[in-house]
């Protein structure tokens, strides 16, 4: 069991550039995540998808999309990235669908560097 | 949008102390989750809490989910050096049964004292 797992662990881009960050959990969970995590900020939730199919936007979604691949997978695409979204991505997921009772697994992160 | 304010944001540690950080909200949470995340890592869950009241300990940690629904503290007893990391708090608020959202505290460093 590998629990969430992300790639790339590193990537540099260059202003304008776009980029796909895998995730992929094994544990047959229904919800899925993406968070950006800068210093001083904590975590912040940019998109999240409750199930396959389904995706909703978070705290702080201007810039990027999200794909629901299938249960397994769920991808964060930065169209044209910008240096402020230099930071680092962690994808997280839950067993449920909402519902109070929710506790997130996280992946190990990607790190991002937008020049 | 809603915040949550974790304090202290960092302390340094001796080994063998007590170590105390809580988190408060002036909006009210279903669950509370403490997390511990180490350098170059994702956070990883030390402790859940589901009811108002809970007090939850997971070996030398202990968490209580207050009363009023909006604050949690943790406690570390008797620190070992591994417990250096950054730990966050997180609420989960539901509205109405729809998809809950984690809003995550902005963290309390744990160092070694020089």
């Amino acid at each position: 069991n590998a629990g969430v797992t992300q790639t790339p662990k590193f990537q540099v881009l260059k202003t304008g550039q776009s980029m796909t960050l895998q995730c992929a959990q094994d544990m047959n969970h229904n919800s899925m995540y993406w968070y950006r995590q800068d210093p001083g900020m904590g975590l912040r939730l940019i998109y999240y998808s409750a199930s396959e199919g389904t995706t909703d936007k978070g705290e702080v979604p201007n810039g990027y999309n999200v794909s629901r691949l299938n249960k397994r997978e769920f991808s964060l695409r930065l169209e044209s990235a910008a240096p402020s979204q230099t930071s680092v991505y962690f994808c997280a997921s839950s067993e449920g669908q909402g519902g109070g009772q929710e506790t997130q697994y996280f992946g190990p992160g990607t790190r991002l560097l937008v020049l | 949008g809603q915040q949550l304010n974790q304090s202290p944001q960092s302390m340094f540690i001796q080994e063998g102390e007590d170590v105390s950080m809580n988190c408060t909200s002036s909006s009210i949470f279903n669950t509370w989750l403490w997390y511990k995340q180490d350098p170059g890592e994702g956070p990883v869950l030390l402790i859940a809490l589901y009811k108002a009241g809970e007090l939850t300990s997971n070996g030398r940690l202990t968490a209580q989910f207050g009363i009023t629904r909006k604050d949690s503290f943790l406690n570390i007893s008797a620190s070992i050096p591994s417990d250096v990391g950054i730990y966050f708090c997180a609420g989960l608020m539901n509205y109405g049964g729809s998809q809950g959202n984690l809003i995550f505290g902005k963290g309390t460093k744990l160092s070694v004292k020089p």
